[in-house]
């Protein structure tokens, strides 16, 4: 039973523009939420994350927004640059429970 | 520079053979964790440590088996039990009492032949 959901499996983004990725989750335990930016045939690097007791996160041209009565956090990529194309997963976590849970990702695609 | 080491970054493993991939970490990381990516999936847990000497299993520890003898090092064995071993495995760790962020290595390609 999947309990982080990244419904949309890719995106296409024009350079310059916003990129808006969004991430649901199931179980309300959860209470630290992460991005993490992966290229093929590496491992992932972490990107961003939030913490529960906020809504909003931002480092740079990353932005991670958290709604919690609708269990849904999204990332904002503003402007998108032709190095963001990659795959992003977003993971969840419990407190005191350092096992994240991961969705299946969204590959973001940056044209040109 | 500290990190995560994996190893070999590609892998071949024939019918009823077992194969060990190594994970070795030089970051003083209390747990570690391997995990398995398969396409158009996210990361799935197969098993994690949180101190020397001990393991627990994951959401698909069927067919694998690890060891933590040493804090440095996390090797996973992928069984013959495991019938679809072909995938993208990753190792990760974490100091505990930190944030949560979990360090990834850069993972290791195992195919059947």
């Amino acid at each position: 039973d999947q309990q982080v959901k990244q419904n949309s499996p890719s995106l296409s983004v024009q350079e310059g523009r916003i990129s808006i990725l969004n991430c649901d989750y199931t179980n309300s335990m959860f209470d630290y939420f992460l991005w993490y930016k992966k290229y093929p045939a590496e491992g992932p690097t972490f990107l961003i994350s939030i913490s529960s007791i906020k809504d909003k996160n931002e480092d740079g041209r990353f932005t991670v927004f958290l709604n919690k009565s609708a269990k849904h956090l999204s990332l904002h990529i503003v402007p998108s640059q032709p190095g963001d194309s990659a795959v992003y997963f977003c993971a969840a976590r419990r407190s005191n429970d350092y096992k994240l849970s991961f969705g299946a990702g969204t590959t973001v695609t940056v044209r040109a | 520079d500290g990190g995560i080491t994996q190893s070999p970054k590609y892998l071949f493993r024939k019918e009823g053979q077992n194969v060990t991939l190594s994970c070795e970490q030089n970051l003083n990381h209390d747990a570690m964790y391997w995990y398995r990516q398969d396409p158009g999936q996210g990361l799935r847990l197969i098993y994690y440590s949180q101190i020397v000497n001990d393991f627990q299993k994951g959401d698909i520890a069927e067919g694998y088996s690890v060891s933590r003898e040493k804090k440095e090092s996390f090797p996973l064995t992928v069984t013959s039990a495991q019938k679809n071993p072909t995938a993208f495995y990753l190792c990760a760790s974490i100091r505990l009492g930190s944030e949560g962020k979990l360090f990834f290595g850069s993972g290791t390609q195992l195919s059947v032949l």
